[in-house]
């Protein structure tokens, strides 16, 4: 069974500031691991994606995240926000395996809202 | 490259009632999954389709059903709708082997159940 703990439902910086996302995950096999971003009324999209390659991945609009195993984590970060990054974030983990597509285990997400 | 649709938008049903949903993936990606997103209980996985066939389920009751067509269109069919299912039904697409795991989302259709 896979679960995803983003610690923090509500998160507020400054325009300029460091924009630290926090997602921890449980899997049972080697994870693949994402982050969307959701603007009011619609749909995810995808922001990067982890899937056994180098464990830092970069992704678009700046962001980027750290895979480290030892603590489970794979937190999403942006050295300065904008106020355009306003929007709820996603974790999500699947198991990456053709039984399992489309399947994927999101957690509750983080709304994150920018001050100007 | 078009993205994934879906349609309606936005609707309304009365209690009791059936709604059926459609969803046209990018083209070439031959599984479309489905999530609903409620305030209370994030996004859900309700179903996913690889060639006409449901490969996976999530744990919503029988009254969710949901199918796949020849040119990997997609549809779900909630029937006797409950105040409970009034929610953002989510569509998405990928290309089903050799599979990352990587999901391309519609943007939605928000059933709301009076």
């Amino acid at each position: 069974a896979q679960s995803v703990t983003q610690l923090g439902s509500h998160v507020s910086v400054s325009e300029g500031a460091l924009v630290l996302l926090r997602c921890n995950y449980s899997s049972s096999v080697p994870p693949y691991l994402f982050w969307y971003v959701q603007y009011p009324n619609q749909g995810l999209q995808l922001l990067l994606k982890y899937t056994s390659a180098a464990t830092l991945v970069k992704g678009i609009n700046g962001f980027e995240a750290e895979f480290k195993k030892s603590e489970t984590s794979f937190h999403l970060t942006k050295p300065s926000a904008h106020m355009s990054d306003a929007a709820e974030y996603f974790c999500a983990v699947s198991e990456g395996s053709d039984t399992n597509a489309g399947k994927s285990t999101f957690g509750d997400g983080t709304t994150l809202t920018v001050k100007p | 490259k078009a993205g994934v649709t879906q349609t309606p938008r936005y609707l309304i049903k009365t209690r009791g009632q059936q709604v059926t949903l459609s969803c046209s993936p990018i083209s070439g990606h031959r599984s479309v999954s489905w999530y609903q997103q409620t305030p209370g209980q994030g996004l859900q996985f309700l179903f996913e389709y690889f060639s006409e066939t449901q490969r996976n389920k999530g744990n919503f009751p029988g009254r969710f059903s949901g199918r796949q067509f020849s040119n990997s269109r997609s549809e779900m069919n909630v029937s006797t709708l409950e105040l409970g299912d009034s929610a953002l039904y989510l569509c998405a697409s990928s290309i089903g082997t050799l599979n990352t795991g990587e999901l391309f989302f519609g943007e939605g259709s928000r059933l709301t159940v009076l």
